[in-house]
């Protein structure tokens, strides 16, 4: 399953609202679907699965949502922390699939 | 705390091989799959397989089969991902990540810090 993630980069302003989006070639069960953030130098840390599930220590300005084909992460207000890349990955079929990655950079 | 230590940076020619460990504390290691993912510079993550820590049954995409090895040690809860026949693009950092408990198919809540592996004449 090929994810496709958009777009390529987000630059905003710390408070603003960031939506990104994920997109997959076929149909993922909502139950197979996580969000992970990376920033330089660091390994990603999982922000959500299952779709809408925040992983623990997560603030809740982060939420995601989908179904099918079509995901979102959405970041309420950005702190200066949440500058990062996000990657999407898939797990409801072999093989386990990442999208190609979101930067959201300061604007 | 769950916590996977990754092996140190390695430097290796054309051709050769590179194992890479991961050392699991915090929780127990047989209950949880043990995933590997890598990443070129400046490039996204790619997934390499799985090892199922009880069984030591493991799964990988076609890509990699006949080149990674995926094995466990469960006396010291470590994994080792092995990597043959090296090419310059198979320079990149290495991830462990910990699976799903029991299932085989999961998100990655716990990563290692990474190896760098990089592969130069």
């Amino acid at each position: 399953i090929v994810l496709t993630q958009s777009p390529g980069t987000l630059s905003l302003s710390p408070g603003e609202r960031a939506s990104l989006s994920c997109r997959a070639s076929q149909t993922i069960g909502s139950s197979y679907f996580a969000w992970y953030q990376q920033k330089p130098g660091q390994a990603p840390r999982l922000l959500i699965y299952a779709t809408s599930y925040r992983a623990t220590g997560i603030p809740d300005r982060f939420s995601g949502r989908g179904s099918g084909t079509d995901f979102t992460l959405t970041i309420s207000r950005l702190e200066p922390e949440d500058f990062a890349v996000y990657y999407c990955q898939q797990y409801t079929s072999s093989p386990l699939t990442f999208g190609g990655g979101t930067k959201v950079e300061i604007k | 705390q769950v916590q996977l230590v990754q092996s140190g940076a390695e430097v290796k020619k054309p051709g050769a091989s590179v194992r890479v460990s991961c050392k699991a504390s915090g929780y127990s290691f047989t209950g949880y799959y043990i995933h590997w993912v890598r990443q070129a510079p400046g490039q996204g993550l790619d997934w390499m397989g799985w090892i199922n820590p009880t069984t030591g049954g493991t799964n990988s995409p076609q890509k990699f089969q006949g080149r990674v090895t995926m094995t466990r040690d469960t006396s010291i809860g470590t994994a080792y991902m092995e990597l043959t026949s090296l090419t310059s693009d198979d320079t990149a950092v290495y991830y462990c990540l910990r699976g799903g408990q029991l299932v085989a198919s999961s998100s990655f809540d716990s990563w290692g810090q990474g190896t760098l592996v990089r592969v130069c004449s």
